[in-house]
């Protein structure tokens, strides 16, 4: 199966402590992006990326957060000096700008990265 | 601003019967394309089915069929013939169309569907 994955699944951490979590897109899927959802909620967009490109930034996306694609390929989010409030599950998804290459309009979402700040 | 509201926080229904989830959008963007995502326990988003703003019919995928409203702005989920493993957290979400088809989605809050046995 080559569908979207994250690691870690789970990640416990203390207040203040810095955290990166890893996306792995569909290849040949040119469109990253990441979601942060908070229990009982629907999931926030965050940031996408073309390529390499970071194209969008939310306002959620405060100062202590930042995403990278290096090579257009997998995708880090890091949390610096994170606090209680960043306890969310992280989603990552991809898409593809070429027909032919998956169902056009879809997102494809990854199993999400669970975080939780002590 | 666009938004997507869900307004059942939570709905039962009884196996094998159909069950229709709610949905209303509102943007100001004449292209845009509607989506519902399943969600079940173990947290993974699952596509269901998607109708854009120009389809003229509407979408279908197997048990899954959107009734497509464009005049008032919805875009319900009927589930038919329900089955025990239906049974997830289904949300609503609205992509903005750019130039280059790929916009972020925007989710409603979500309604959690219980099948009974």
């Amino acid at each position: 199966d080559t569908g979207v994955s994250q690691d870690p699944r789970h990640k416990i951490t203390k207040r203040g402590q810095n955290v990166t979590f890893r996306c792995d897109p569909i290849s040949e899927h040119n469109r990253l992006y990441w979601y942060r959802q908070t229990l009982g909620q629907g999931p926030e967009f965050l940031t996408y990326f073309q390529n390499e490109a970071q194209l969008e930034k939310s306002r959620l996306l405060s100062d202590r957060f930042s995403a990278e694609r290096p090579k257009g390929s997998f995708s880090t989010l890091e949390i610096q000096r994170t606090e209680q409030g960043d306890s969310a599950m992280y989603l990552c998804a991809s898409s593809s700008l070429k027909p032919g290459t998956g169902n056009y309009h879809e997102q494809y979402f990854g199993p999400g990265t669970r975080l939780t700040v002590t | 601003a666009q938004k997507i509201t869900q307004t059942q926080p939570g709905m039962f229904v009884q196996e094998k019967e159909a069950v229709t989830l709610d949905c209303t959008y509102d943007t100001s963007d004449p292209s845009y394309g509607l989506f519902w995502y399943k969600q079940p326990s173990s947290g993974e988003m699952i596509f269901l089915i998607y109708q854009g703003s120009y389809d003229q019919q509407n979408a279908t995928e197997g048990r899954y069929s959107l009734n497509f409203q464009k005049a008032r702005k919805s875009a319900n989920l009927v589930i038919s013939a329900s089955q025990l493993g239906d049974s997830a957290m289904y949300f609503c979400a609205m992509r903005e169309v750019t130039y280059n088809q790929g916009g972020k989605l925007i989710f409603g809050q979500g309604t959690e569907l219980s099948v009974k046995p």
